[in-house]
């Protein structure tokens, strides 16, 4: 069945660190992919968006690309600041044969950027 | 722009009690989530609803039950409270059903059962 797997439970990095978050995914249709992060006492909040026509997406400095080769959906940011420490969602969205396909969440990855 | 409420923001249990969850959006959007977030698990599926008076179970709907009685809200019954149960219930809403349609979540509700 459709799938994401976030291998890595927590990040700790330091302000200006790279950030690089890992993301694969297992499906038989065509995806739209999602990274939605969840700041402390909210709700998630989608952060980027990547559907099969433009493999891409950048947003607030953090940038995803969709690489079906590998299928991975890496989410990296050159210079993190302690405002990002959150968790980060990566998510899949099936097709599932219609306009209706489903909505499949990784465990999230729990970044802490330490000043 | 608009918000989701959630109501309770904690919410504590007795051990076979039935809780309600509440829910209001003012997107005016047509469908409603209610997801279960638990540590290392992510977000899973509890009942969804395309529109008002329509119900659809997801992943983990077994010992829940939702209703929505106007476009603009969506309860979840927990029906029987088990005991230790601790986990967050994320509401949320989208334009309509599909694959690509982004979510807009609530701040949730903390549920502990004692």
């Amino acid at each position: 069945g459709d799938s994401v797997t976030q291998m890595q439970g927590q990040v700790t990095l330091s302000e200006d660190d790279f950030l690089f978050i890992n993301c694969t995914y297992s499906t038989t249709w065509y995806p739209t992919l999602f990274w939605y992060v969840q700041y402390p006492g909210e709700g998630p909040q989608l952060l980027l968006k990547v559907t099969t026509a433009n493999n891409k997406g950048i947003s607030r400095g953090f940038e995803a690309t969709y690489d079906k080769r590998t299928t991975s959906f890496h989410l990296q940011k050159a210079s993190v600041q302690e405002s990002d420490s959150a968790v980060y969602y990566c998510v899949l969205g099936d097709w599932g044969g219609s306009a209706l396909g489903r909505l499949h969440f990784g465990a999230g990855t729990q970044l802490i950027v330490i000043p | 722009g608009g918000i989701i409420t959630q109501t309770p923001k904690f919410l504590i249990g007795q051990e076979g009690q039935k809780l309600t969850l509440k829910c209001q959006q003012n997107f005016n959007h047509d469908t409603m989530y209610w997801y279960r977030q638990d540590s290392g698990k992510g977000l899973r599926l509890i009942y969804y609803s395309i529109t008002e008076n329509d119900l659809q179970k997801g992943d983990l709907s077994e010992g829940y039950d939702a209703s929505r009685e106007k476009k603009s809200s969506f309860s979840l019954t927990v029906t029987s409270a088990q005991k230790n149960e601790m986990a967050v219930f994320l509401c949320a809403s989208s334009i309509a059903r599909g694959n690509q349609n982004t979510l807009y979540f609530g701040a949730g509700t903390r549920l502990s059962v004692l």
